[in-house]
């Protein structure tokens, strides 16, 4: 079974840091670009970050360049998300992804608040 | 950034009814169009890419079309699973963009 898990969300003070991870199984994780994207509450579906099936390429959403990060282990086929001097407006689900959009985790919330 | 213009928001509709759903880029995605499907426990299902395929599993009752910066889902007869958010999505450049949503309700 084609399978993404995420963890690591929770809530987090404003300006702190948070990584998310995000297990692969079920489908050859080295052959597929992946990303991350997220939801606010009660609001649509927003891109995040995207990286390339071996890393070389990352692509990030103007609102959080510089403070999130993208990466990939393939030898443990997971998917990370650091991010870094978090905003209240970084509160959401995140889901991870593949970047074809034909496998979808069932996210995890973060929430950034003091 | 390409905008996508999603229509309607919110779409009260019957058991049986035919429904479109339309998408409107700000600029030509060249048929690069994807559509989603999310229910209230926030599972995200794919339904259509590149416009007009259906993804494995999809029933044929869900339809794509459009071209240039013009793109419709179309579901012939609503069953009772049908209702849900729709979002459609742009994959033809960076940023990826998500229409706002349609939210399809039980009228």
């Amino acid at each position: 079974e084609v399978q993404l898990v995420e963890s690591g969300g929770g809530l987090v003070q404003p300006g702190r840091s948070m990584k998310l991870s995000c297990a692969a199984s079920g489908f050859t994780f080295n052959n597929y670009d992946m990303a991350w994207v997220c939801q606010a509450p009660k609001k649509g579906l927003e891109w995040v970050a995207t990286i390339s099936y071996d890393g070389s390429s990352t692509y990030y959403r103007d609102s959080v360049k510089g403070r999130f990060t993208i990466s990939r282990d393939n030898a443990k086929s997971t998917l990370y998300l650091q991010m870094d001097s978090l905003r209240s407006e970084d509160t959401a689900t995140y889901y991870c992804a593949r970047e074809d959009g034909i496998t979808w985790g069932q996210g995890v919330m973060v929430t950034v608040s003091s | 950034d390409i905008q996508m213009t999603q229509s309607p928001s919110s779409l009260p509709a019957s058991l049986g009814e035919r429904v479109t759903i339309s998408c409107r880029a700000s600029q030509g995605i060249s048929n690069n169009l994807n559509w989603y499907q999310q229910k209230p426990d926030g599972t995200i299902k794919p339904l259509i890419y590149y416009t007009s395929n259906l993804q494995s599993g999809v029933p044929s009752r869900f339809s794509g079309s459009g071209s240039g910066t013009d793109y419709s889902l179309t579901i012939s007869s609503l069953e009772p699973e049908d209702f849900a958010m729709y979002y459609c999505q742009q994959d033809a450049s960076f940023p990826r963009t998500f229409g706002g949503g349609t939210k399809l309700e039980l009228k």
